[in-house]
């Protein structure tokens, strides 16, 4: 079946220490997207790759980065994770066509816990 | 600014009664509203969008710009809706699209 997939599930980390997150797909989408999802908050946006084409939230700390070296993957980068940025990531994909709004399709997202 | 507004973090019913999930939204533009389901132990999928103006498993919702609202409804609750349900606001620019969620509510069907 054709999927998003995040890797690791669950992600422990420490306090400073540097985590990279993984997502691939097998939809072949143009645009994947990461997103933030504290507990009991909505998903909210960090950014998102239209092909190669790098688009960032302007809220989004310079604490996150990401990769995209090739259609189906992804990383999410966190560079020093803090106690603030213990959440669930969930990483989508879509379509990315002019004049239409294209569903997004989630992975199961990784849950990252920061000591 | 771009906002969703879901009033209710838990909704508890009883199977066979009317549900009715609340979602407010703030936007200047044309909106574009979708709702979106999470299962026990599934991942984050569309339940459905305004603009197709379809019922999926038996849920409808309508846009009323005047009251700036995309309630979802279903005149008769199922165990299998025990959900989460988000609303999201879909904004469309150069080529990619973004949605901004509401904090989600839990709808519990109890039997």
């Amino acid at each position: 079946d054709a999927m998003v997939i995040q890797n690791p599930r669950y992600q422990v980390t420490q306090f400073g220490k540097p985590v990279t997150l993984s997502c691939s797909q097998t939809l072949n989408h143009n645009v994947m997207y990461w997103y933030q999802q504290k507990s009991s908050q909505a998903p909210k946006l960090l950014f998102h790759y239209y092909d190669k084409d790098f688009n960032n939230e302007a809220d989004t700390p310079d604490n996150f980065q990401s990769r995209r070296p090739n259609t189906s993957f992804c990383f999410l980068d966190i560079r020093s994770p803090g106690l603030g940025d213990a959440a669930m990531y969930l990483c989508a994909t879509s379509i990315g066509t002019s004049g239409t709004y294209n569903e997004q399709f989630f992975g199961p997202g990784t849950r990252l816990t920061v000591l | 600014a771009q906002r969703v507004t879901q009033p209710e973090k838990l909704l508890s019913v009883f199977k066979g009664a009317p549900v009715e999930l609340k979602c407010n939204y703030s936007y200047s533009g044309s909106p574009e509203l979708f709702w979106y389901v999470q299962y026990s132990r599934q991942r984050l999928q569309l339940l459905l969008r305004h603009i197709s103006r379809e019922s999926i498993k038996g849920f409808t919702a309508d846009l009323n710009k005047g009251e700036t609202s995309f309630h979802l409804k279903k005149p008769f609750a199922q165990e299998e809706d025990s959900a989460m349900y988000y609303c999201a606001l879909g904004m469309f620019s150069g080529g990619y699209n973004k949605l901004i969620f509401g904090a989600g509510t839990r709808l519990a069907v109890h039997p």
